[in-house]
């Protein structure tokens, strides 16, 4: 079955210390895996894709398809980032043939000074 | 602005009775995904239409119901409402049947309060 888990429902750090956000998934096929981001509940906003290998907000995040993982990772955290981190991943196999998202259970990253 | 309108913002409403929540997707995009965020649980994916007619279910009670509109608009209708409806309520929108390489784009959601 296809899913997301997401291990750490909170992730607490200082300012400044590295941070990384769990990910592994579980597909069949060859996954498409991106990461959301939701402050104080507002909508969720797209941060990585990994088709992109980009960085945001000194964020990235790489596909380890050995180990079925998307950890998301930053060396150094700021307090701004404290947030809802979600994790999803897009496959076509039996969807119908079409992707659909699915989104693991999230982990709030709190940030502390 | 991510180009996806969702209206109302916020919604307060009294037990059994019936509430729409509308959504607008982003310019180009065929497909309107429905989510139910609570306080206590993630992300529950509600129902999918691409272009009009309904792609995909999820966790969707009988008691609500959806459609997208030949305009490409979507409402999600929730009738004999509980205590335990009250959440955030998103919608989000993609170019194609699916999420692809671009995932979705979400709406700022509508907060439902049900008193």
């Amino acid at each position: 079955a296809q899913r997301v888990t997401q291990p750490e429902k909170l992730l607490s750090v200082f300012k400044g210390a590295p941070v990384e956000l769990k990910c592994n998934y579980s597909y069949s096929g060859s996954p498409e895996l991106f990461w959301y981001v939701q402050y104080s509940r507002q909508r969720l906003q797209l941060l990585l894709r990994h088709i992109s290998r980009e960085s945001i907000k000194g964020f990235t995040a790489d596909l380890n398809k050995g180990e079925t993982s998307f950890h998301l990772k930053k060396p150094f955290a700021q307090e701004e980032d404290s947030a809802m981190y979600y994790c999803a991943l897009s496959g076509a196999l039996h969807f119908g043939g079409y992707n659909k998202l699915i989104f693991g259970a999230g982990t709030r990253l709190a940030v502390h000074p | 602005d991510s180009g996806v309108t969702q209206t109302p913002k916020h919604l307060i409403t009294a037990t059994g009775q019936r509430v729409t929540l509308r959504c607008s997707p982003r310019s180009g995009d065929l497909s309107v995904y429905w989510y139910q965020q609570s306080l206590d649980q993630g992300l529950q994916f509600l129902i999918q239409y691409y272009n009009g007619e309904e792609r995909a279910k999820g966790n969707i009670l009988e008691r609500f119901s959806a459609q997208q509109f030949p305009d490409l608009h979507s409402e999600l209708n929730l009738s004999s409402l509980e205590l335990g409806d009250s959440a955030l309520y998103f919608c989000a929108s993609s170019v194609g049947a699916g999420a692809a390489n671009y995932g979705y784009t979400f709406g700022s959601g509508t907060r439902l309060t049900v008193v």
